[in-house]
């Protein structure tokens, strides 16, 4: 079965620079969300999209942007990196983006790594 | 305010011994639903059940059972006859059914080892 797809999976960076991550959702899943998760911690939920408009948001700083597309994969635009973004990036999705109700699967993750 | 507490951070066990994982749970709404993720050493997040709040029902896997009690805001999930495939950390996490919110809370977590 198709599984979400996440790009790159690992990335490394310097600190003030530009990231753009990005997600396949599973096919015929119209919802996306990015989830952060710093070393041993648990994922925090960044942001979430459904048809392309945003549908909940977290704590997600003012330097990174998301959008999800027409095809319905999403972009994480990170900018003015820091060191404490280095952590472990979660695309999720899910199909019918009802409140609460659908089961998220999620992507691999890209690792950010920023220097 | 919704919350997940694993209580407990790592486990270590020994092959073909029984674990229970702890989850406990806070939310105010009456319609919620709960999971359990597995992730390995590869970093992946899988998931492994989804229980919604109006049924109480156990449910068994293979190796794996989750007792889910309402009364007690607990999700426990149970390992049966370990093996050393299923080291890993495991999340419990909670999402409420508020119209706009689609987020999961996790559980900080607990990392389960198990030797051969």
């Amino acid at each position: 079965a198709a599984g979400v797809i996440q790009s790159p999976r690992h990335l490394i960076k310097e600190k003030r620079e530009t990231a753009t991550l990005k997600c396949y959702p599973i096919p015929r899943h119209d919802t996306v969300y990015w989830y952060q998760q710093g070393p041993g911690q648990d994922p925090q939920f960044l942001i979430s999209f459904y048809e392309k408009m945003q549908s909940d948001k977290g704590s997600i700083p003012d330097r990174f942007s998301a959008q999800q597309f027409s095809d319905y994969h999403s972009e994480l635009n990170m900018s003015s990196l820091e060191l404490g973004d280095s952590a472990l990036y979660f695309c999720a999705s899910s199909r019918s983006g009802g409140a609460g109700t659908d089961t998220q699967y999620f992507g691999p993750g890209t690792r950010l790594t920023v220097l | 305010a919704q919350k997940v507490t694993q209580a407990q951070t790592e486990i270590s066990v020994v092959e073909k011994e029984d674990v229970t994982l702890d989850c406990v749970y806070e939310t105010r709404d009456t319609t919620y639903y709960l999971f359990w993720y597995k992730q390995p050493p590869s970093g992946e997040l899988v998931f492994l059940i989804r229980r919604n709040s109006f049924d109480e029902q156990n449910e068994i896997s293979g190796r794996y059972s989750w007792n889910f009690q309402k009364s007690t805001s607990s999700f426990n999930f149970t390992i049966t006859a370990s093996q050393v495939v299923d080291s890993a950390v495991y999340f419990c996490a909670l999402s409420e059914a508020t119209p706009g919110t689609y987020k999961y809370i996790f559980g900080t977590g607990t990392r389960l080892k198990v030797l051969a």
